[in-house]
């Protein structure tokens, strides 16, 4: 596609369920980030993938969340048994190579999770 | 870890005003980026500086990259309501470090008057 895209855009879900949140990132971009957004405040970095790399998982909060990259593309953020303090806008992001190559870095419009 | 400090958090202005808002760090960066970020949306490149020194504009909008490398000003001339939103600064590290070498600003929230 054309842009970054995220799916689901909303999600509303019980306290102790697992949500999966989808990135498609631009094609042929090596590079994908994820980050969460509580609102109205800052980027909160979560994990990098860049190619074939063992990605940098330093954010991620706690054991309860994790993500992985199929194939070089497609990306997952799985959060397990969800907690009040997870809702937030989680984005996810991509750039044609990471590392500070000095390669632009777009973002998706986001998925919005509700933990009820 | 690397940090960038991005001011001021927050401003109101007058329509019509000019806005400057700027991110310093200690670390030495290769590229900056600014974004602009809507109520409800993903944020949205404005500008990218890639050589220190350099210069931008886009539309109404001035950026540009510190000659130390460590620091990066946007300037809004002549500011209108859909201005407002939050405007965050993002510098990728020189090598080496973490989170895919990107660091971001904590943003500065601009409201307009009308």
């Amino acid at each position: 596609g054309a842009g970054v895209s995220q799916s689901p855009s909303n999600k509303v879900t019980e306290k102790g369920k697992d949500v999966e949140l989808r990135c498609d990132p631009i094609s042929g971009h090596t590079a994908l980030y994820w980050y969460r957004q509580s609102l109205g405040q800052g980027l909160e970095f979560l994990i990098y993938f860049q190619g074939n790399s063992a990605p940098d998982k330093s954010g991620l909060p706690s054991d309860r969340f994790s993500a992985e990259r199929t194939g070089g593309s497609v990306s997952t953020l799985t959060i397990q048994r969800t907690q009040q303090e997870d809702s937030a806008v989680y984005l996810c992001a991509s750039s044609l190579t990471g590392g500070g190559s000095g390669n632009t870095i777009y973002f998706g419009e986001g998925s919005w999770l509700t933990v009820v | 870890g690397q940090q960038l400090n991005q001011s001021p958090q927050s401003m109101f202005i007058q329509e019509g005003e000019d806005v400057s808002m700027n991110c310093t760090s200690s670390s030495i960066f290769n590229t900056w980026l600014w974004y602009k970020q809507d109520p409800g949306e993903g944020p949205v490149l404005l500008i990218a500086l890639y050589k220190a020194g350099e210069l931008t504009s886009n539309g109404r909008l001035t950026a540009q990259f510190g000659i130390t490398r460590k620091d990066s000003f946007l300037n809004i001339s002549a500011s209108i309501p859909s201005d407002v939103g939050i405007y965050f600064c993002a510098g990728q590290l020189v090598g080496g470090g973490s989170q895919g070498n990107l660091i971001f600003g904590k943003g500065t929230k601009l409201s307009v008057k009308p």
